[in-house]
């Protein structure tokens, strides 16, 4: 059901750099901004990045966010045990699949 | 603070009803769109319905398009998403979310769990 593609797991020791890349296309991430959320084991989804690479205040600096054409790509610097968590990127949608569609999520591990 | 906290999920047999309620606080609720999102269990997240400021649009996911109305009543600050003809694979986590202007879906309440099971 998800139109936006992500790689189900990444991982990294603590202080790597880990990043999780976001496929979509042309109605999607191709002409809308993309977002992303984090989801802490049994929390609520909380907004990471918007509008591709804007922090909303409190979001701490290791968190950036890029786009290229149809994709996109979340990436954590310096990373920590508490970034253990699910990650997903969304954007609007234009097709029938929209308006508003989700990644399938990708689990960060911190080994 | 904004705070939205969701309320009304239960068991319910496959066919039946059920309303869901989300009270916003911290924030002038008449303003801003409001999305509903659902996580079935250990799955991702998805898309489910949203209605303008005043209530005068909503839209819907295809698999909830004439089962599920979501809905608000401004002078109370609360949005609602009635479900009808529940199915097994209704059964999820609801999140009620803001929808503000750039940042879009900024606040996320704690969900409530919708079981569909007979």
């Amino acid at each position: 059901q998800s139109v936006l593609t992500q790689p189900p797991s990444a991982s990294g020791t603590p202080g790597q750099r880990v990043t999780i890349s976001c496929s979509g296309s042309s109605s999607n991430i191709g002409s809308h901004y993309v977002y992303w959320y984090q989801q802490l084991p049994g929390t609520a989804p909380k907004l990471l990045i918007y509008r591709n690479n804007q922090r909303p205040s409190g979001v701490p600096d290791r968190f950036s966010g890029s786009k290229s054409g149809t994709s996109a790509s979340l990436a954590i610097s310096g990373l920590r045990s508490e970034d253990e968590a699910d990650y997903y990127c969304a954007a609007w949608d234009d097709s029938l699949s929209g308006p508003y569609v989700f990644g399938t999520g990708t689990k960060v591990i911190v080994l | 603070e904004v705070q939205l906290v969701e309320s009304g999920g239960d068991l319910v047999q496959p066919g039946g009803s059920l309303r869901l309620s989300c009270a916003a606080s911290g924030f002038t609720f008449s303003s801003n769109w409001m999305h509903w999102v659902r996580q079935a269990p250990g799955k991702g997240l998805v898309w489910v319905s949203r209605i303008n400021s005043d209530g005068s649009r909503t839209d819907y996911a295809d698999s909830v398009k004439g089962r599920f109305t979501i809905s608000r009543d401004n002078a109370r600050n609360t949005l609602y998403l009635q479900m009808n003809s529940l199915r097994a694979e209704d059964t999820a986590v609801y999140y009620c979310a803001r929808d503000a202007p750039v940042v879009t879906l900024d606040y996320w309440g704690q969900g409530t769990l919708v079981t569909v099971s007979s």
